[in-house]
């Protein structure tokens, strides 16, 4: 039954290297978002996305890009992954309007060494 | 700019009392969205309830309820007869008001709760 599929768990990378996070939906929702949780801060917005190549940056895009090809499908990206990326990364779904809440993927916690 | 503002880091309660998570929220919006989530330590959110700004009574959701305190700009949640189960995070959070139907949220920083046997 779940609906917001994160490719991974936990994951672990090096300084530098080029990281993908994947996110997948199957309840043809508009909205996808990507945030990221540290304690303390809570969840802060990276990138969202409400249509098919459409994205826009969040409240803390810097380091980040984004793909979305497919309505189904949203990709975070890491281009230089660094120490201070690590974080648990949690991905969101919803439909267009402005009562409904979010699906959340079951996060992936991203440790850069 | 628009915040929410949980100012109990952590929180204890015994099982089967009731207990009061706290958030307020800045807006100059007359139309918005109130959420509550919870978030278990294995990680995934869990949507709670929901609060309209024009809604005129509280929201309920079987145990949980909302004391939406509109004037006050606050919006508790309240979880009676707590139970074990009930230990997780605790996060509010609102509806950004861009003007649009992306229904971006913003969060607060997230309320620890424990419950005592």
């Amino acid at each position: 039954d779940v609906k917001v599929t994160q490719s991974s768990r936990y994951l672990v990378k090096r300084t530098g290297e080029k990281v993908f996070l994947e996110c997948v939906q199957d309840m043809d929702h508009e909205n996808m978002f990507w945030y990221r949780q540290d304690p303390g801060l809570g969840l802060r917005l990276i990138y969202f996305s409400y249509d098919v190549k459409m994205k826009e940056k969040g409240d803390i895009p810097e380091g980040y890009s984004v793909s979305r090809e497919k309505k189904e499908r949203f990709s975070l990206i890491l281009e230089s992954a660094s120490t201070n990326q690590t974080s648990m990364y949690l991905c969101a779904s919803s439909p267009s309007g402005r009562t409904y809440g979010y699906t959340f993927g079951s996060g992936t916690r991203l440790t850069v060494v | 700019a628009q915040k929410i503002t949980q100012t109990q880091p952590g929180m204890f309660v015994q099982e089967k009392e009731a207990v009061t998570l706290d958030c307020t929220y800045d807006t100059s919006d007359q139309s918005y969205g109130l959420f509550w989530y919870k978030q278990p330590s294995s990680g995934e959110m869990i949507f709670l309830i929901y609060q309209g700004s024009y809604d005129e009574q509280n929201a309920t959701e079987g145990r949980y309820s909302l004391n939406f305190q509109k004037a006050r700009k606050s919006a508790n949640l309240v979880i009676s007869a707590s139970q074990l189960g009930d230990s997780a995070m605790y996060f509010c959070a609102m509806r950004e008001a861009d003007g649009g139907a992306t229904n971006k949220l913003i969060f607060g920083t997230g309320t620890l709760l424990a419950v005592q046997p």
